[in-house]
């Protein structure tokens, strides 16, 4: 079956523009995980949700992040006013449930994000 | 908070020869451990767990990892290294709570033909 997407592949914006990051996870799971992998780091955890609702967003680094999840599938990473800091590559991961012990969870190839 | 160290940025094996990828973590209690490969373009592949039980856990592509509890350690190994097995390895921890993965800075694998 079809794996974890993301699209873009690529997005090249200039800094201050707004841009928005798609996650089509597997189909039936409940859980997604949004991480954030800047050049030479591993990835880093932003967000997570459990159906249609963010769990956790902890991650987040500041007010100019947003996701939502309105229907429980597909997501979409929101950055308002891009800085130059947000280049990295953006991936996303979904597993069965986040609760109930541990589901593994399945990446996607990653959206390259880099602000000019 | 937990974390995760992997003191080995780059290392360089030949084909065929043994490998070892160091990994330790800094959590109160014993946390969920895992390693995952990232080869150039794909996404993160989930090679081992270790959850509880025995230490020594076996993974795809011939991995194995051991948990050391008295050395906070989880490293990966490979008796013979294949040029195939070329990529980026991640050692990762969770501590529950969603699951979320804390993830150390990577090794990158260089198999010299």
């Amino acid at each position: 079956g079809a794996g974890v997407s993301q699209t873009p592949s690529n997005k090249v914006t200039e800094k201050g523009k707004y841009v928005e990051l798609r996650c089509d996870p597997i189909s039936g799971h409940t859980a997604l995980y949004w991480y954030r992998q800047s050049l030479g780091q591993g990835p880093e955890f932003l967000i997570y949700f459990q159906g249609t609702g963010a769990a956790d967003d902890s991650g987040l680094p500041n007010d100019r992040f947003f996701a939502v999840r309105p229907e429980g599938s597909v997501s979409t990473l929101k950055i308002q006013r891009t800085e130059r800091g947000d280049s990295a590559v953006y991936l996303c991961a979904s597993s069965l449930t986040a609760s109930g012990g541990f589901n593994e969870q399945f990446f996607g190839p990653g959206t390259r994000l880099t602000v000019l | 908070a937990q974390s995760v160290t992997q003191p080995d940025i780059h290392i360089t094996v030949s084909e065929g020869a043994s490998l070892e990828l160091r990994c330790n973590y800094s959590y109160g209690a014993t946390p969920y451990l895992f390693w995952y490969v990232q080869s150039p373009g794909q996404g993160l592949q989930l090679l081992l767990k270790y959850f509880s039980g025995d230490t020594l856990v076996q993974g795809i592509k011939g991995f194995e990892a051991e948990f050391k509890r008295s050395q906070s350690s989880f490293n990966l190994r490979k008796p013979s290294v294949h040029w195939s097995d070329a990529a980026e390895y991640f050692c990762a921890v969770s501590t529950g709570g969603g699951n979320k993965l804390t993830f150390g800075t990577g090794t990158q694998l260089k198999v010299e033909l």
